[in-house]
């Protein structure tokens, strides 16, 4: 099975830092890569899909880059809303592995 | 507006029978790939595997084969997601997503969750 690790498990940043979180997929999984959010109580949200394409809707401060086994999310001025965990998932594979997920709060 | 309105939490005792459901609107549910999306209390995501309403192919996560069994009836617009012998560890959230279509098929649309208790 593919793995996938993220880092870090947790961040603290400030409203208007930018924020970088990593994914990195134990192998090639091309840019069959997706990034969700979601915040407590609530189901997750699609932001990014193969790997750097904003899905419709999302703020235009997020951003997705990478391919093959490393990639990142940045959010580049966080804003208030933006306090959540945030998953990649490939889905190069039927299994569809997620990321352990990492969680931005407030510093 | 796509709408995914999932069957209500459910508590039950090890060595039951379950079946939770997921009933969609406002798309052509046979022609999108239909799944499910396990949550443990305080953990992350975990993919367990989605079906095609249309012609009704499915493709499990490995962990899950054997474990579960999810279906789909295209003439009431229902996935569901479904139990033979439940234990402890099925406790969880259950999400069901309806996938983008290829060649992107991650889940844009979730449903509101079901919370499944198990316990003695």
């Amino acid at each position: 099975d593919i793995q996938m690790t993220q880092s870090p498990s947790t961040l603290s940043a400030s409203v208007g830092d930018r924020v970088t979180i990593t994914c990195r997929a134990s192998q090639s999984i091309n840019t069959f890569l997706a990034w969700y959010q979601q915040k407590p109580g609530r189901a997750p949200k699609l932001l990014i899909y193969k790997a750097s394409h904003l899905q419709g809707g999302v703020p235009s401060r997020f951003s997705g880059s990478g391919s093959g086994t490393e990639f990142t999310l940045t959010i580049s001025s966080l804003q208030p809303d933006d306090f959540a965990t945030y998953y990649c998932q490939e889905y190069i594979s039927y299994s569809r592995i997620f990321g352990q997920g990492t969680k931005v709060d407030i510093k | 507006e796509v709408q995914l309105v999932q069957s209500g939490g459910e508590v039950k005792k090890p060595g039951e029978s379950l079946k939770i459901s997921c009933k969609a609107s406002g798309y052509n549910f046979a022609r999108h790939w239909v799944g499910w999306v396990r949550q443990r209390p305080g953990k992350g995501l975990e993919w367990m595997g989605i079906t095609y309403p249309d012609d009704l192919d499915m493709r499990y996560n490995a962990a899950f084969q054997g474990l579960v069994t999810i279906s789909a009836d295209k003439s009431i617009n229902t996935a569901y997601l479904q139990w033979s012998s439940l234990k402890a560890s099925v406790t969880a959230m259950y999400y069901c997503v309806r996938l983008l279509p290829e060649p992107n098929p991650v889940p844009l649309d979730w449903g509101q969750g079901t919370l499944v208790t198990v316990s003695s």
